[in-house]
């Protein structure tokens, strides 16, 4: 079965603080795994994937097969990357399933 | 690129009845997903189209049912509405078939169910 799993619901870091959100995943299979976020009375946006291995808002997102976990990473956060980050991930029979989400606070 | 809209943004229906909740797709985007989102929750995955046809579905029942049409438009039809069916419903585009594309989400419909 897929599940992600986002252990934090909420992460409160200062401005210039590195962050980390965390998300762990079970699949079987070879999966693929995308991080997508929510700004404040804004429509869910795709933020990266790991197929493209890219650097997006200065995060980055790891894929570690042995531990199953697709962390969000960024080494200097900033007052506007407060939001909802949601991981996903799609497998068999194109399904996306997502992880319940971790509201991001960037204190001043 | 006009981006998924939906339609309409709120509703409310009564227990027992049916409603039909639209989209449009981006165009060029030749799947479509939809989603049911309760409050504090990650979106969940209920079907996807490819091509006018079902590829893809969810732990939902069959009274919750879809279609797509050839030009980027689809709908998510849900019979004999329950009070738990209260939700914001998403609908994503893609612009392929596989895995690797993520989706492109439109802002949702509230249902209420009273």
């Amino acid at each position: 079965a897929q599940r992600v799993t986002q252990p934090e619901k909420l992460l409160s870091v200062f401005k210039g603080a590195p962050v980390e959100l965390k998300c762990n995943y079970s699949y079987s299979g070879s999966p693929e795994l995308f991080w997508y976020v929510q700004y404040s009375r804004q429509r869910l946006q795709l933020l990266l994937r790991h197929i493209s291995r890219e650097s997006i808002k200065g995060f980055t997102a790891d894929l570690n097969k042995g531990e199953t976990s697709f962390h969000l990473k960024k080494p200097f956060a900033q007052e506007e990357d407060s939001a909802m980050y949601y991981c996903a991930l799609t497998g068999g029979g194109f399904k996306t399933i997502f992880g319940a989400g971790t509201r991001l606070f960037v204190k001043a | 690129e006009t981006g998924v809209t939906q339609s309409p943004t709120h509703l409310i229906k009564t227990r027992g009845q049916q409603v039909t909740l639209r989209c449009s797709s981006q165009s060029g985007h030749n799947t479509v997903s939809w989603y049911q989102q309760a409050l504090g929750q990650g979106p969940q995955f209920i079907f996807q189209y490819y091509r006018e046809e079902e590829n893809g579905r969810g732990n939902f029942p069959p009274r919750f049912s879809g279609l797509q049409f050839p030009n980027y438009s689809s709908e998510l039809n849900v019979n004999a509405l329950e009070l738990d069916d209260s939700a914001l419903y998403l609908c994503a585009s893609s612009p392929g078939r596989g895995k690797d594309y993520g989706y492109t989400f439109g802002s949702g419909t509230r249902l209420t169910v009273v």
